[in-house]
């Protein structure tokens, strides 16, 4: 069965602090590692899909990074309008539905 | 990205009575849509996957007589909520997914409140 964990499960930043966000998973052969934020009271919003170790994306503020076993979103002096809560998904080569399994997110927060 | 588009955004019903709740990829075709629903301060949980003109494969203790999804077209899945209760008070969100192996966008979420 596919597992996904995210840590930790809240971040309080100050703005212009820089941190990181993990996602640890295990699956019976990756097919991609989705990272999607999520607003209060809103549908996740896409950002990032990794394939392979090794592989980094970067969009604005946040670079996200790929190993066998985890992946980390890497916020840069981040502002407060990045505070949401940060899913993490992984979708497996095997079983014919091509599902996603998220983990429970990290929330954060940035102060100003 | 693609967008993905739902209605209504907010609904309050009556306990027995039923609600629709509509999906729309507004600017690509989804082969599949899948419906999550998410309990405050927790992760997605998904409910069912459908794909155009097939009939939807629910998760184990999702009552598929209960939450009937249709999806009739590539571009348009709708998930009703039949003789709705309290405790399926909820938000639930869409999703689609263009190509098998494609990346999956979701909606904006429905908030359902039942009376």
């Amino acid at each position: 069965e596919d597992q996904v964990t995210q840590s930790p499960e809240a971040l309080r930043l100050q703005e212009g602090e820089s941190s990181s966000l993990n996602c640890s998973y295990t699956v019976s052969g990756l097919r991609g590692l989705f990272w999607y934020r999520q607003d209060p009271g809103k549908g996740p919003e896409f950002l990032f899909t990794l394939y392979s170790a090794g592989e980094e994306k970067e969009k604005e503020r946040l670079k996200a990074t790929l190993t066998k076993k985890e992946s980390f979103l890497h916020i840069t002096a981040p502002k407060p309008e990045d505070s949401a809560t940060y899913l993490c998904a992984v979708q497996s080569l095997e079983g014919s539905a091509r599902q996603l399994t998220f983990g429970s997110g990290t929330q954060l927060t940035v102060l100003p | 990205g693609a967008v993905v588009s739902q209605h209504p955004s907010r609904v309050i019903c009556k306990s027995g009575t039923s609600v629709k709740i509509e999906c729309r990829s507004l600017d690509f075709q989804a082969t599949t849509m899948f419906w999550y629903r998410q309990f405050p301060k927790k992760s997605l949980m998904l409910m069912a996957t459908s794909n155009e003109g097939s009939k939807a494969t629910y998760e184990q203790g999702v009552e598929k007589d209960k939450f009937l999804i249709n999806h009739a077209s590539l571009t348009l899945s709708t998930l009703t909520v039949t003789s709705a209760h309290p405790e399926d008070s909820s938000f639930y969100i869409c999703s689609a997914r263009v190509a098998p192996w494609g990346e999956q966008y979701f909606g904006p979420g429905t908030r359902l409140t039942v009376t």
